[in-house]
């Protein structure tokens, strides 16, 4: 268990309204990531943080962005959702093991954009 | 560009038997590949990984075998299990941590 929680869990909003899903870890890890699961694609990336006020663009950041303000915490915000939004979205965090990056994940939350 | 392949989206095998997970890369760039396991409604459970310095980790009942030439690594599980019914997916890394992932295979344990 990494300590990783993610809020909500679940959210069904409708299209053109901003949502912000939050990330929080317990064990002051630098890097943080956020993916969407979809079928037929695995996890992709959207956006990840090297620090706190240190983020970059993933393969899949169109209509997303990110803050992170304290270690703790990495949100992941949609402007303006869309129904191609709708996903299953988790986080993560990772550790420097002995041979590289090995990533742990957060429960996910569930994003039904209608 | 698919940059990592799981070719099989489901796999079905007997318990007791090996079930062997297999994966497909085109980046040569990569040299840390990882398994996880993923059950529904759960965040994705790593696994087992291997660096490409090496052509073989085992971990219990799992292991995992790395083809550099041939851009293959594949997960096997011995002896299967009904718990190991999940999706699988496998995951590369080049670059400070960021994973790319493939698509998963469904597992299916039976009785």
């Amino acid at each position: 268990d990494a300590g990783i929680t993610q809020s909500p869990r679940h959210k069904v909003t409708e299209t053109g309204t901003p949502v912000t899903l939050r990330c929080h870890q317990t064990e002051n890890h630098r890097y943080m990531y956020w993916y969407r699961q979809d079928p037929g694609h695995g996890l992709r990336l959207i956006h990840y943080s090297y620090g706190v006020k240190d983020t970059d663009k993933g393969e899949v950041s169109d209509g997303y962005s990110v803050s992170r303000s304290k270690t703790e915490d990495f949100l992941l915000t949609l402007e303006s959702a869309t129904s191609s939004q709708t996903s299953v979205y988790f986080c993560a965090i990772s550790e420097l093991t002995g041979g590289g990056y090995t990533q742990y994940f957060g429960p996910g939350t569930r994003l039904t954009v209608l | 560009d698919q940059q990592v392949k799981q070719n099989s989206p489901s796999l079905s095998v007997q318990e007791g038997r090996i079930s062997i997970l297999n994966c497909d890369y085109t980046n040569s760039m990569f040299d840390y590949f990882l398994w996880y396991k993923k059950y529904p409604a759960e965040g994705p459970t790593f696994l087992i990984s291997i660096s490409s310095i090496k052509d073989k980790n085992e971990d219990g009942r799992f292991t995992v075998f790395l083809n550099k030439s041939a851009k293959h690594l594949s997960l096997h599980i011995v002896p299967s299990q009904p718990g190991d019914s999940a999706v699988y997916f496998c995951a590369a890394s080049a670059h400070r941590g960021k994973l790319t992932f493939g698509t998963g295979t469904q597992l299916k344990v039976e009785l």
